[in-house]
């Protein structure tokens, strides 16, 4: 069946570094990828998606790139701040579903 | 809009009692989700609804878990009897087909705590 596989956490860095979390998928046809992002105490929301290969989805300074060849959408931002503190979720979708397959999360936990 | 909101958002309880958490989701939404996560398992779809009709409820763990939506604007999950290891925090979600692609709004979850 579909699943998603994100690199293990948790993930520590200091203010201001390169921040990559490693998502690759498993699925047939041509899913939807979404990255979602839990704030500590909150739901989940949307940070960012991108619905075709080779679409960059963006947001908050995050950017993740549809790489069908790789199967692999990760996550990057070139300058993490404290706030950006989070369980992360990579996750997708089948064309014309609503349902979401999900990631196991990864902690992310940035030092002043 | 005030978003998905869930209720209540801290339930403790004791072994063997029933449970019920509520859910009313985005007004003109009709797909609805329910969720639960835990340390251990991460985050499991449970069951979801699409116009009030139950789709997929592969994910409820056993009979002691019940799920409803009467009507568009409210839904419950039920657990009786509930058991220490059903403590996790429940997430209800809404999403709807004429809104952005495939995009899910989750409450704020219900932490549920059973002794």
């Amino acid at each position: 069946g579909d699943s998603v596989t994100q690199m293990e956490g948790p993930v520590t860095l200091s203010e201001e570094a390169f921040l990559t979390i490693n998502c690759t998928y498993t699925a047939t046809g041509y899913p939807s990828l979404f990255w979602y992002v839990q704030y500590p105490g909150e739901g989940l929301q949307l940070l960012l998606k991108a619905t075709k290969a080779d679409d960059k989805g963006s947001n908050k300074g995050f950017e993740a790139t549809y790489r069908k060849e790789t199967t692999s959408f990760h996550l990057e931002k070139g300058s993490v701040q404290v706030s950006d503190s989070a369980v992360y979720f990579c996750a997708l979708s089948k064309k014309g579903a609503q349902k979401l397959v999900f990631g196991q999360g990864t902690r992310l936990t940035i030092n002043p | 809009d005030a978003g998905v909101i869930q209720s209540p958002r801290h339930e403790v309880t004791e072994m063997g009692q029933e449970v019920t958490l509520r859910c009313k989701p985005i007004s003109g939404h009709d797909y609805l989700f329910w969720y639960r996560q835990t340390m251990m398992r991460g985050l499991e779809l449970l069951i979801y609804f699409n116009n009030n009709v139950p789709i997929d409820d592969s994910g409820m763990p056993e009979d002691r878990f019940s799920a409803k939506m009467p009507n568009a604007s409210f839904s419950t999950l039920k657990i009786q009897p509930s058991e220490p290891r059903d403590s996790a925090v429940y997430f209800c979600a809404s999403s709807s087909l004429r809104g952005s692609y495939n995009e899910q709004f989750f409450g704020p979850g219900t932490r549920l705590t059973v002794l």
